[in-house]
């Protein structure tokens, strides 16, 4: 099976810009997860989507970060205006159901606010 | 929030097999143990999970001790492509997976 996708593969933005990254999870997965994972850490979570719902939003800085999932099937993540701190990658991931099972991760947006 | 702690990091001659140890020493009844691994530049890779009993699959093998405080991560033949970081996370089905900053193991040639 195809696994999540992810888009772009890198950025580089200047702090204050905005930026968007793209995610197709694997078909079929109902719930969908962005990670943010600073250099060194392990990844945390910022949002959890099932289907096109959020589940659980409450690490994500809503002051400056937004995501949606239109469909239930892609979603978009946002940083508007983005900060040096911000500079990390950010992972997708996605899952069948919420079971026992692991999840799918995708490659991964690197950041880099300059 | 991370409940288990790992070693920062480890060696393994290729070809010999990698223990990677993980102690969970408040872990739930109902809580899992979970192992993911980061290969550079890619997404976490999940390879395996269990309750109570042993598990292996193609990948690796998993101990858990019987008072489940602990566990180990096994793969039978290190090569230089499990050079990675590995993930030990504890969860209850349907709560989120909390990363900690895991074991980076090098397999050596």
């Amino acid at each position: 099976e195809a696994g999540v996708a992810q888009s772009p593969r890198y950025k580089i933005i200047e702090k204050r810009q905005s930026v968007a990254f793209w995610c197709n999870p694997i078909s079929g997965h109902a719930t969908l997860y962005w990670y943010q994972q600073i250099l060194g850490q392990g990844p945390k979570l910022l949002i959890q989507f099932q289907n096109n719902g959020v589940v659980d939003d409450s690490q994500l800085p809503k002051d400056r970060f937004s995501a949606e999932r239109l469909k239930g099937v892609d979603s978009t993540l946002k940083i508007q205006p983005a900060k040096l701190e911000d500079s990390a990658v950010y992972l997708c991931a996605s899952s069948l159901e919420t079971g026992t099972g692991g999840y799918t991760f995708g490659s991964g947006t690197r950041l880099t606010v300059v | 929030d991370a409940k288990t702690t790992q070693p920062p990091s480890m060696d393994c001659a290729e070809g010999r097999a990698a223990n990677l140890p993980c102690n969970h020493s408040t872990i739930s009844g109902n809580e899992y143990v979970y192992w993911y691994r980061q290969i550079h530049s890619q997404g976490p890779q999940y390879i395996i999970h269990g309750l109570k009993n042993n598990e292996t699959n193609e990948m690796a093998s998993l101990i858990i001790t019987e008072d489940r405080k602990s566990s180990t991560l096994i793969l039978p033949h290190a090569t230089l492509r499990d050079t990675a970081v590995y993930y030990c996370i504890v969860r209850v089905v349907g709560n989120q997976f909390y990363f900690g900053t895991g074991t980076s193991l090098t397999v050596i040639p």
